[in-house]
């Protein structure tokens, strides 16, 4: 299997544009997680569906945010508009919980939003 | 979600030596504590994990190590290595929502 696989690796925007991350998870993991990584906050989880359902969205920092799995196999997150404060690397992992706890994380994508 | 609590922030060990990290953690309904690493310009990777009814489990030179009454928990790596330079996370979980600790920046001098 490929792994996690997420794009575009880089992102480079400016204040105000939409941008949008994508997210294949690995055949047959049923959860898929959205997290933010900074060097302030640490690792935070985002969202998480199973699925293909939203379960919990409570670490969305805000409406500018917004996440769907329209299918097993894809998944994206939107951030609009987006603004300087939400330069991160966002990463993207699926599991097959609870017959493996493991999260399995793609590579991240780099957003700069300038 | 309730905080898990990571040191040290950094830490230099001599190749051969001993790394320790340490975790704590508040909610006591956690019943899964994994320990990721991440290479630079990767994401987390399972390491090694534990649950609270034993109190170490041991992998090759990783070892956790775990006291459930003072609700903290470690990562010993043994005889480390310039490759295992990497940032550590711990993490607690009940269920399956990962709360992790701030990471641990581990370099390991030759």
């Amino acid at each position: 299997d490929a792994g996690v696989i997420q794009s575009p690796r880089h992102e480079v925007t400016e204040m105000g544009q939409e941008v949008t991350l994508r997210c294949k998870p690995i055949s047959g993991h049923d959860y898929l997680f959205w997290y933010r990584q900074t060097m302030m906050r640490g690792l935070e989880l985002l969202i998480y569906f199973n699925n293909n359902v939203p379960i919990d969205d409570s670490g969305m920092p805000e409406d500018r945010f917004s996440a769907k799995m329209p299918n097993a196999s894809f998944s994206t997150l939107k951030i609009q508009p987006s603004e300087p404060r939400d330069s991160a690397v966002y990463f993207c992992a699926s599991s097959l919980f609870p017959e493996d706890y493991e999260q399995y994380f793609g590579p991240g994508t780099r957003l700069t939003v300038t | 979600q309730q905080q898990v609590k990571q040191s040290p922030q950094s830490l230099i060990v001599q190749k051969g030596g001993i790394s320790i990290i340490n975790c704590a953690y508040e909610n006591t309904a956690f019943d899964y504590f994994p320990w990721y690493q991440q290479f630079p310009g990767k994401g987390p990777a399972l390491l090694i994990a534990i649950r609270p009814d034993v109190s170490e489990k041991k992998e090759g030179r990783f070892t956790i190590s775990f006291n459930k009454s003072a609700k903290q928990f470690s990562l010993h790596i043994m005889d480390s290595q310039p490759g295992d330079s990497a940032t550590y996370f711990c993490a607690a979980s009940k269920g399956n929502m990962l709360t992790f600790g701030g990471g641990t920046r581990l370099m390991v001098k030759p």
